[in-house]
């Protein structure tokens, strides 16, 4: 069974400022995928980034970057320039391609301060 | 506009009453599961449909139930909704299992008294 951990339940970051939550994960897969959702305060969930595992290549979407380490099992999220816009609970989330499930972190509550 | 629409937005009930959680989407995905998120424990997966006729479990499924009789529906069901069933639930589908982005429903608050 894969396990996400996100182990930063909060974090602020100043507006303009760069910030990066972390996320690990525990599987024997050789092939997955990797998420970033983020809920704001209206609860939708919204998808921020998403890479595939065999891809070396870093996932960038404007300002949202991932950090992707395979050997060490770990694909963090830096946000760029932080606007209060971005004021939300993020996941990570992970799929195996072997599986059919989406399996996702606690969840780490990010606020922009002005 | 494409979206997974679910219905009730907000239910309040009792122990022991059966209640059905409506879920439809109009995107013509194949893939649709449950989840329900709970403070500290992020989102698990109650459990998912490939395609119609086509379901499984998937982390919490006791308590619930589902049925895909048709592409767009998904409902859950809970027979006997208990106080531990208490939680935000999210439907969500995407057009096939694996990179395809999850589209979500706008969520359920569920209190079980």
């Amino acid at each position: 069974a894969q396990t996400v951990t996100q182990s930063q339940p909060e974090m602020s970051v100043q507006e303009a400022e760069t910030v990066t939550l972390s996320c690990t994960y525990d599987t024997s897969e050789s092939n997955y995928y990797l998420f970033w959702y983020k809920q704001p305060p209206s609860r939708q969930m919204i998808l921020v980034i998403r890479q595939e595992a065999y891809k070396q290549q870093n996932a960038t979407e404007n300002r949202f970057s991932v950090n992707f380490q395979k050997a060490a099992k770990s694909f963090s999220l830096k946000i760029s320039d932080s606007q209060l816009g971005d004021t939300a609970m993020y996941f990570c989330a992970f799929w195996p391609t072997s599986g059919s499930r989406l399996t996702f972190g606690e969840g780490t509550q990010l606020t922009v301060n002005p | 506009e494409a979206q997974v629409t679910q219905n009730p937005r907000y239910l309040i009930t009792v122990t022991g009453k059966k209640l059905t959680v409506t879920c439809s989407q109009n995107m013509n995905h194949e893939y649709m599961s449950w989840y329900r998120q709970d403070p500290g424990l992020g989102l698990r997966q109650i459990y998912y449909s490939m395609n119609v006729e086509v379901t499984d479990k998937g982390d919490v499924p006791e308590g619930y139930k589902v049925s895909r009789k048709e592409k767009r529906n998904f409902p859950l069901i809970l027979e006997s909704p208990s106080p531990n069933q208490t939680s935000l639930y999210f439907c969500a589908s995407s057009l096939r299992e694996g990179f395809n982005e999850q589209f979500f429903g706008p969520g359920t608050r569920l209190t079980v008294l």
